[in-house]
């Protein structure tokens, strides 16, 4: 199977910058996916990354190593609507998407 | 407005009941999926079809079971229910199975077994 980290839990003020943190193992790799995902509701699509380096989507980017086995989301200019889970997927080999347990990240007034 | 169904929103069930949660994409994806949500372990894949006919197995399938007799549609039975099947359960659907294609998730059931 698939091994993906991410820690739990995050916190930070509005306006401010979050970046979330994820390393994966995999057998065969075919890109990385973000995905939010507010309490209650479906995860929706963030962002996909399959070549090193950066990808810029408005407030958020990614950025993947896949030598290091590492991926970061970013999140900028945060507001409060960005309260969320923020899921790292990896899809395999074989095209399937693993799921990392998610970060839940809170953000203050 | 297109998109994916899932019927029913939640629902509780007696262990040792049978139950089907049914899906519905109007998007014409070839793929389909079905992964279960708990707290602490994520989104795992249960089931999926890469197209109408196939079915295969995914990480946690066992207790479970599928069939894909169109493209539209993609039903999860649960055969006997266990309180271990209490869960969140998402059906997703992507254009190809085989291909870096996104997923889109439909808003979920929310399944308590007692």
């Amino acid at each position: 199977g698939q091994n993906i980290d991410q820690p739990t839990e995050m916190t930070a003020t509005e306006g401010a910058i979050v970046q979330i943190n994820c390393t994966y193992q995999t057998s065969g790799f075919n890109g990385l996916f973000w995905y939010q995902q507010h309490a209650g509701e479906a995860p929706t699509f963030l962002s996909y990354n399959v070549l090193d380096g950066l990808e810029e989507k408005g407030r958020f980017s990614s950025f993947l190593s896949r030598s290091k086995g590492y991926i970061y989301l970013l999140l900028k200019e945060l507001q409060m609507k960005d309260s969320a889970s923020y899921l790292c997927a990896v899809r395999d080999g074989d095209y399937k998407l693993s799921f990392g347990a998610g970060t839940t990240v809170t953000v203050r007034a | 407005i297109a998109g994916i169904t899932q019927a029913p929103t939640s629902q509780i069930l007696a262990a040792g009941r049978r139950m089907t949660l049914r899906c519905t994409q109007d998007m014409r994806h070839n793929a389909m999926y079905w992964y279960r949500q708990d707290l602490g372990l994520g989104l795992r894949l249960i089931h999926y079809s890469n197209t109408a006919g196939t079915t295969g197995k995914g990480e946690v399938p066992d207790g479970y079971s599928v069939s894909r007799a169109n493209t539209d549609d993609f039903p999860l039975t649960l055969a006997s229910a266990v309180p271990s099947q209490t869960s969140v359960y998402f059906c997703a659907s992507s254009e190809s199975g085989l291909a870096a294609d996104t997923q889109y998730f439909g808003p979920g059931t929310r399944l308590t077994v007692l």
